[in-house]
């Protein structure tokens, strides 16, 4: 247990289907990350969070909208996905925006695009 | 082309066996990191380097800086390392958030 829960773990949706993915640190941490992990490719940095704020946005497709609520709590709404969307969104945290070795990884939401 | 590319991508040991696995990356970094994620999906930090060497229990991580080559070693395998290993490069022009990840090499340990 790493202190970052994920829920769902695991998520079945179709393409017109709108879902969110939920992360939660008991931490006191005060950035939030979400990261995507497709098979055989390298991980990506997706949306990185610091109080609240969104500081980071790696080009991503607009059908993944992020909410940062409070410093707790991050979520990823997803509408209108395709198949290749279809990976491990993990949701890490650390106390500071700092490199990854002070990040605290969550076991990840397993989406899968019909 | 990936900045980082690992070798090899599958790695299947006894226990036992000293394993060896290999980060190559082509940009300048300020550190180099290395990440497991065992089944279920949850990450963690193993290393961080900068220079040298660095040693934890049976795990060592080295590093060259000028051949911008990384290796993480395994001494003694047991099935409990079965994992994907994950190199990753924060290069230097880069607010801290920034990172190259490797595409992971996945290891497994038979008893």
């Amino acid at each position: 247990e790493t202190g970052v829960t994920q829920t769902p773990r695991h998520l079945v949706m179709g393409m017109t289907n709108k879902k969110s993915l939920k992360c939660e640190q008991h931490l006191g941490h005060n950035a939030m990350y979400w990261y995507k992990q497709s098979a055989k490719k390298p991980l990506e940095l997706m949306f990185v969070y610091s109080l609240e704020e969104r500081v980071e946005n790696n080009s991503v497709p607009s059908r993944f909208s992020p909410e940062c609520p409070n410093s707790s709590h991050l979520f990823l709404h997803l509408h209108t996905l395709q198949p290749e969307d279809s990976a491990l969104y993990l949701c890490a945290s650390s106390q500071e925006l700092i490199i990854i070795n002070e990040q605290f990884f969550g076991p990840g939401t397993r989406l899968t695009v019909l | 082309k990936n900045e980082v590319e690992q070798s090899p991508q599958n790695l299947t040991a006894q226990e036992g066996e000293f394993i060896t696995i290999n980060c190559s990356y082509s940009v300048g970094i300020s550190a180099l990191h290395w990440l497991q994620q065992h089944p279920g999906g949850g990450i963690v930090s193993l290393f961080m380097l900068s220079s040298g060497k660095k040693k934890h229990g049976r795990l060592i991580a080295t590093i060259n800086i000028q051949e911008k080559h990384s290796s993480l070693h395994i001494t003694a395998s047991h099935p409990r390392d079965s994992a994907v290993y994950i190199c990753a490069a924060n290069p230097y022009s880069n607010t801290g958030n920034q990172f190259y990840f490797g595409t992971g090499t996945s290891l497994t340990v038979i008893p």
